[in-house]
């Protein structure tokens, strides 16, 4: 069955400090992989995404991502931390298997402590 | 620059009337979708259409129905509001279903209450 698992809940960092939002994904082919972003009481921005090549993909507002395969994981990373920062972030799956369905994940908020 | 407009950011109704909420697009996107999304819940997809009078449901169909009489145009309805239909409701397109490199491109979100 295809998932995506968002395990925190929330994320709280300091500003300047590197971030770490964290996903994993099960597909049963090749995975499709996208970052969301939500500001409050807005629909969701595109960030990101992985569909093949480079395990490191770069987005939008300096973030980027890390596709591994063995972990079945595509954390969403961003070298320093701003306070604008702070969000409703969600990762999604496209799976080809199930007509090519967006599945998401639950969501982290991130807190960017100035 | 594409983009997915609801037509209403807030909406109070009451119990047991029937609300519609209208989602346009202007991208020619052959697919439209509609979450609604839960603290802790994530999005949950209630309804999608991959063309013009065509509805797929999602996994959460029940208490809602869908119309979509034009390309651009994807309707919500609720037949007979009930508080536990309270959430933010969000309205996606995204072109051929079979073009994998794109996303979703999301309207800003109708927070409803139903009192």
């Amino acid at each position: 069955a295809q998932s995506v698992a968002q395990p925190e809940d929330q994320v709280n960092v300091a500003e300047g400090n590197p971030l770490t939002v964290k996903c994993t994904y099960s597909v049963s082919g090749n995975p499709y992989l996208f970052w969301y972003v939500q500001y409050p009481n807005r629909g969701l921005q595109f960030l990101l995404k992985y569909i093949t090549g480079d395990n490191l993909v770069k987005g939008s507002y300096g973030f980027e991502a890390e596709f591994n395969k063995s972990q079945t994981s595509f954390h969403l990373k961003k070298p320093s931390a701003l306070v604008s920062d702070s969000a409703l972030y969600f990762c999604a799956v496209r799976d080809i298997a199930s007509g090519n369905q967006f599945y998401f994940g639950t969501g982290t908020s991130l807190t960017v402590i100035p | 620059d594409v983009k997915v407009t609801q037509s209403s950011r807030y909406l109070v109704k009451r119990t047991g009337e029937k609300v519609f909420l209208e989602c346009v697009q202007d991208m020619d996107h052959e697919n439209m979708f509609w979450y609604r999304q839960d603290p802790g819940l994530g999005l949950r997809l209630i309804y999608f259409s991959y063309d013009v009078k065509m509805k797929e449901k999602g996994d959460i169909p029940e208490g809602y129905s869908v119309s979509r009489e034009k390309k651009e145009r994807f309707s919500l309805i609720l037949e007979s509001a009930s508080t536990n239909q309270t959430s933010m409701y969000l309205c996606a397109s995204s072109p051929f279903v079979g073009d994998l490199n794109y996303g979703y491109t999301f309207g800003s979100g109708t927070r409803l209450t139903v009192v």
